[in-house]
């Protein structure tokens, strides 16, 4: 398995909704990213996790939430967003000391 | 880490070779240099990187100038679906990157490819 595996592909919510992201890989990347991408901009770092802790957080809002519950799964949990949040929401992984990442297709986020 | 100028398009016909010139003048000694793509609606793919020797995979090939302070990937025969973005991204450690790694993306090159 060669694929980083993001659910659901698109995601709709209001501002006073809760929702999560949600990011899996199987090959035995110990390091996880998420990238927050506007439309027409580069991906942008929001978190790095290693060896499922959380090493760089880029400064983001506290009304997203990461979690990494295990060396397979990287989840995004997201309260109270503004429609500025709307963006693709990117996950990534990498054998830890690489920079060699693989990247999932994006969740689409909308916050209306 | 270095920061990279690329141009912010270019364009090349089909099958013909495609040449992605990034300056990175400010890179130090143990920086290396990424190559990634990204196709329209899709998350960012990993091309190649290399540090300081010209490196060769099935995708590309990357040619890094002697004094480092640029690089040239080479797509050989590029066919429309190789139309995308491409980052070129200068990263300290590479190999040996520890927890605190991360790549930061420019606003890279369009290619377009045309038939």
């Amino acid at each position: 398995d060669t694929e980083v595996t993001q659910t659901p592909k698109h995601l709709v919510m209001g501002m006073t909704n809760k929702k999560s992201l949600k990011c899996e890989q199987h090959m035995g990347h110990r390091a996880m990213y998420w990238y927050k991408q506007k439309a027409k901009k580069p991906p942008e770092l929001m978190f790095v996790y290693s060896y499922e802790k959380l090493s760089i957080n880029e400064s983001v809002p506290s009304r997203f939430s990461p979690e990494c519950p295990n060396s397979s799964l990287l989840n995004l949990h997201l309260h109270a967003l503004q429609p500025e949040d709307s963006a693709l929401y990117l996950c990534a992984s990498s054998q830890s000391g690489t920079l060699r990442c693989t990247f999932g297709s994006g969740t689409r986020l909308t916050v209306v | 880490d270095a920061k990279t100028t690329q141009p912010t398009s270019m364009d090349c016909a089909e099958g013909r070779a495609a040449n992605l010139p990034c300056n990175h003048s400010t890179i130090s000694g143990n920086e290396y240099v990424y190559w990634y793509r990204q196709i329209h609606s899709q998350g960012p793919q990993y091309i190649i990187h290399g540090l300081k020797n010209n490196e060769t995979n099935e995708m590309a090939s990357l040619i890094i100038t002697e004094d480092r302070k640029s690089s040239t990937l080479i797509l050989p025969h590029a066919t429309l679906r190789d139309t995308a973005v491409y980052y070129c991204i200068v990263r300290n450690g590479g190999i040996r990157t520890g927890a605190n790694s991360k790549l930061t993306f420019g606003k890279g090159i369009t290619l377009s490819v045309r038939p």
